[in-house]
């Protein structure tokens, strides 16, 4: 079974470019998560959905940054425009809900990005 | 909200000693705790988890404890080996449907031969 799918895995941008992150999760889970991860820390959460409801979005800089997951399947993410500070890997990952299981989360490779 | 925190921020041992990562949690309804290991330049991979219905979890040489009295859980990697080097993650859920992770700042550890 293939992992969670994430693309490009490598970006470079100039600033107040705009740039976009695409996630194909694991076939039947219904739970996706972007996470920012940057150098030498743990990844943060930027938002929840499930299916396709953004149900957490508390930490994502609406200002500049937007997600959408159409259909409740695959994601994507984009930021517009750049700024220098936004250079880290951007983690998808996703989770099945499963009653009385909890929901263990899998990550994608991520995606890098730099900003200059 | 849940905050999470882990220490040592960096590990070195001698391949075959053993190795200890503590993180503390503070929101006591809290009870899945999962640990992480990031390769360099890989994805997170969950490595072992436990639930708060029990006290210990052990795979192989990989261990897991938790205190849900103090709010603090270890993992615990014994006969160490290179291999062992990454980046370790702990975090924090309730065993909910849809419940957000909280991630630990991480443990660089480095297995010295």
């Amino acid at each position: 079974e293939a992992g969670v799918v994430q693309s490009p895995r490598y970006k470079i941008i100039e600033k107040k470019q705009p740039v976009a992150f695409w996630c194909n999760p694991i076939s039947g889970h219904n739970t996706l998560y972007w996470y920012l991860q940057n150098l030498g820390q743990g990844p943060e959460l930027l938002i929840r959905y499930e299916n396709e409801e953004a149900v957490d979005d508390s930490q994502l800089p609406k200002d500049r940054f937007s997600a959408e997951r159409l259909k409740g399947v695959d994601s994507t993410l984009k930021i517009q425009p750049a700024e220098l500070g936004d250079s880290a890997v951007y983690l998808c990952a996703s989770s099945h809900r499963a009653s009385g299981s909890g929901n263990t989360i899998y990550f994608g490779e991520g995606s890098w990005l730099t900003v200059v | 909200g849940e905050n999470v925190e882990q220490h040592p921020s960096t590990l070195s041992v001698q391949e075959g000693d053993s190795a200890v990562i503590k993180c503390t949690y503070s929101d006591s309804a809290s009870n899945y705790f999962p640990w992480y290991k990031q390769e360099l330049g890989k994805r997170p991979q969950l490595i072992i988890d436990i639930r708060s219905n029990v006290g210990e979890k052990k795979d192989q040489r990989i261990a897991v404890t938790l205190n849900k009295t103090a709010k603090h859980f270890s993992l615990h990697i014994t006969e160490t080996q290179p291999e062992d080097s990454a980046v370790y993650f702990c975090a924090a859920s309730r065993d909910n449907y849809g419940q957000n992770f909280v991630f630990g700042p991480g443990t660089r550890l480095s297995v010295l031969p």
